[in-house]
């Protein structure tokens, strides 16, 4: 079956600090994946896709970053979390239905 | 620029009856996928519905229904028999030909027991 996973599911990191988000796609191959962020009570935005590995375009400049090492695994980082970076993240990906189909999503609080 | 716009932040209704979400987008595009997603409080995003813009019929799933009117850009959701279940963020989502897709700010539903 088709499942995508993300972990960890809630973080608490530092000002300053590192972040990897990370998200594993199964069932199937050459995913188009997503990484979004929804800040409290509101909408998504959009932060990187990929149609490939090694292929990421970024949607809004930031100290955000996204790789892809592998065919099914989609990796969010920074180096230096700011508070603005506080939200909840959420990795998807497009099913052959046409649908992007989400994680369980990852909460990020920077303190 | 395609935008979707959903002009109601909060709803509510009673349990068991039914409820209207509205949702608009503007579009130059023939061809594009339409998408109800609820988000309940866990936070999961799951998808409700989906439309497909060459299909004239409406969609439906279970309870859940939809008034698709592509000449005024409309993309209403239907929610009949209301279960307090249904208690979510509802997002309206808009899909062109390639990998891009525009979400609408959401529309909070409360359902009243």
């Amino acid at each position: 079956s088709q499942t995508i996973h993300q972990w960890p599911a809630t973080l608490v990191q530092p000002v300053g600090s590192p972040l990897s988000l990370e998200c594993t796609v199964e069932g199937t191959s050459n995913p188009n994946l997503y990484w979004y962020r929804q800040a409290a009570g509101r909408g998504l935005q959009l932060l990187f896709y990929s149609v490939g590995i090694g292929q990421i375009s970024s949607e809004v400049p930031q100290n955000l970053s996204a790789s892809r090492p592998q065919d099914r695994q989609f990796i969010l980082s920074s180096k230096k979390l700011l508070l603005s970076d506080s939200g909840f993240y959420l990795c998807a990906w497009i099913r052959g239905t046409g649908e992007l189909f989400f994680g369980e999503g990852s909460r990020l609080t920077v303190l | 620029a395609q935008t979707v716009t959903q002009s109601q932040p909060e709803m509510s209704v009673q349990e068991a009856e039914t409820v209207t979400l509205s949702c608009t987008y503007d579009t130059s595009e023939s061809d594009y996928y339409l998408f109800w997603y609820k988000q309940p409080p866990s936070r999961q995003m799951i998808l409700v519905i989906r439309q497909e813009a060459y299909k004239q019929q409406n969609a439906t799933e279970n309870r859940f229904s939809v008034n698709f009117q592509k000449a005024a850009k409309s993309f209403s959701l239907k929610i009949s028999d209301s279960q307090l279940g249904d208690a979510a963020m509802y997002f309206c989502a808009y899909r062109a030909t390639g990998n891009q897709f525009y979400f609408g700010t959401g529309t909070s539903l409360t359902v009243i027991p």
